[in-house]
């Protein structure tokens, strides 16, 4: 399978803890998103590199939550002192820049619950 | 910033009924327009997606048109069958940006 991979998919946490999600693109995508959904809404924009430069990052991106690509290939979201407010779906997606649509491919994504 | 508004769920059907699932944009320019599904249990994947003013997407039967003059990229199909059941979120992004800005999906249930 060649396509978007995220690891775990389930997480479950205490409030406090600190967790990390790791996503791997498709193999030639230089461009790696990271978004977040809650239940009855759509995806929301957190993140996005290209190769391994960080080149947005929304507002709703706290300074609890860092995400690196240091190889640009994978990269990793990490929590910080999870709150129950960040139980949520992360998603990663990827896409090759160069391409006419720049399409992105999601990646089944990786549940937090923070109890 | 962009912002994309879908038609409220959830929306029931049966087979074979025809689908209509409205969207309207707001953007700074002309971003290209996309829909995706989401069935249960797994990733977003694309549908379909259109770049620039009356072009029309297509795929597995859907159906939908970039309207500049209206904003809208409503997503349709003639007749819809019950593995059609999913979550539809129409997606925008301004060419070359990094982020795509979803509504918040529309649930789609096809009864036999």
């Amino acid at each position: 399978d060649t396509g978007v991979s995220q690891d775990p998919r389930h997480k479950i946490t205490k409030r406090g803890q600190n967790v990390t999600f790791r996503c791997d693109p498709i193999s030639e995508h230089n461009r790696l998103y990271w978004y977040r959904q809650t239940l009855g809404q759509g995806p929301e924009f957190l993140t996005y590199f290209q190769n391994e430069a960080q080149l947005e990052k929304s507002r709703l991106l706290s300074d609890r939550f860092s995400a690196e690509r240091p190889k640009g290939s994978f990269s990793t979201l990490e929590i910080q002192r999870t709150e129950q407010g960040d139980s949520a779906m992360y998603l990663c997606a990827s896409s090759f820049a160069q391409d006419s649509y720049n399409e992105q491919f999601f990646g089944p994504g990786t549940r937090l619950t923070v109890l | 910033g962009n912002s994309v508004t879908q038609m409220e769920g959830p929306v029931t059907l049966s087979e074979e009924a025809f689908l209509t699932i409205n969207c309207t944009y707001t953007a700074t320019g002309y971003p290209s327009l996309f829909w995706y599904v989401q069935y249960p249990g797994e990733g977003l994947q694309l549908l379909l997606k259109a770049t620039k003013a009356d072009d029309k997407g297509s795929n597995k039967g859907f159906e939908a048109t970039y309207r500049k003059e209206t904003t809208s990229f409503h997503l349709e199909k003639g007749s819809v069958q019950v593995s059609d059941s999913a979550v539809y979120f129409c997606s925008g992004r301004n060419t070359n940006a990094g982020k795509s800005t979803f509504g918040d999906g529309t649930t789609l249930t096809v009864k036999p």
